[in-house]
């Protein structure tokens, strides 16, 4: 099986843009969770899509937001950019039944805000 | 609330040494753990998981854990270092969201 792809890998934006990130999750995944990682906060979770309604949400402000969509595919957005959103964006999605608390993690977009 | 410590930040050991990384758990109840590797501008790969069928978890390339209730510990092991074991570990819990650990920088000497 394909495992989990985010598109873009990088990216580029100036402060007060918005942003939309993709993640395709490993096929037959219905789970998909969205993780921020930068050097000062680590690994923070953002939020849980399942069969297209957020089940979870961290401590982010209304700024960062996300979907899922039929196919089990999600995006997350940021909107008015920020410095501090400068960070690794991670996905990860998750199977049904059992493993439900096994994540396996996408390669990351890498934004950049200016 | 669940948390987990990773007590060392830095760990370097020499190439063909063994390796350890230490990770303290709090939790209510019976966790669920994890370990992760990740490798520089690379996303976070699964090395094994810990979910109380057996103490002693065996991962992929060599990795292995120990959960030990009594000291709430769930540190990661492997008998002999490879360069191309230089990463960051990262020590995980699972409630109803994974939870991480600061993360251990392994660097591995030649």
């Amino acid at each position: 099986k394909a495992g989990v792809t985010q598109t873009p890998r990088y990216l580029i934006k100036t402060r007060g843009q918005q942003v939309t990130l993709s993640c395709s999750p490993i096929s037959g995944h219905r789970s998909v969770s969205w993780y921020q990682q930068t050097p000062g906060q680590g690994l923070q979770f953002l939020f849980e899509y399942f069969s297209e309604t957020q089940r979870n949400k961290g401590n982010f402000p209304g700024r960062f937001s996300g979907r899922q969509f039929s196919n089990s595919r999600s995006e997350m957005n940021v909107s008015t950019l920020e410095l501090g959103d400068s960070a690794l964006y991670l996905c990860a999605s998750t199977a049904d039944g059992a493993e439900t608390d096994t994540q396996y993690f996408g390669p990351g977009t890498r934004l950049t805000v200016l | 609330a669940q948390s987990v410590t990773q007590l060392d930040s830095h760990v370097s050991v020499s190439e063909g040494t063994p390796v350890l990384l230490r990770c303290n758990y709090s939790s209510s109840y019976s966790p669920s753990l994890f370990w992760y590797v990740q490798h520089p501008n690379k996303g976070l790969q699964l090395l094994l998981k810990y979910t109380s069928a057996a103490t002693l978890v065996k991962g992929i390339n060599g990795f292995e854990a120990e959960f030990k209730k009594s000291e709430t510990s769930f540190h990661l092991t492997k008998p002999s270092a490879h360069m191309s074991d230089a990463a960051e570990y990262f020590c995980v819990i699972y409630g109803n969201k994974l939870v991480f650990g600061a993360g251990t920088i392994l660097r591995v000497k030649s």
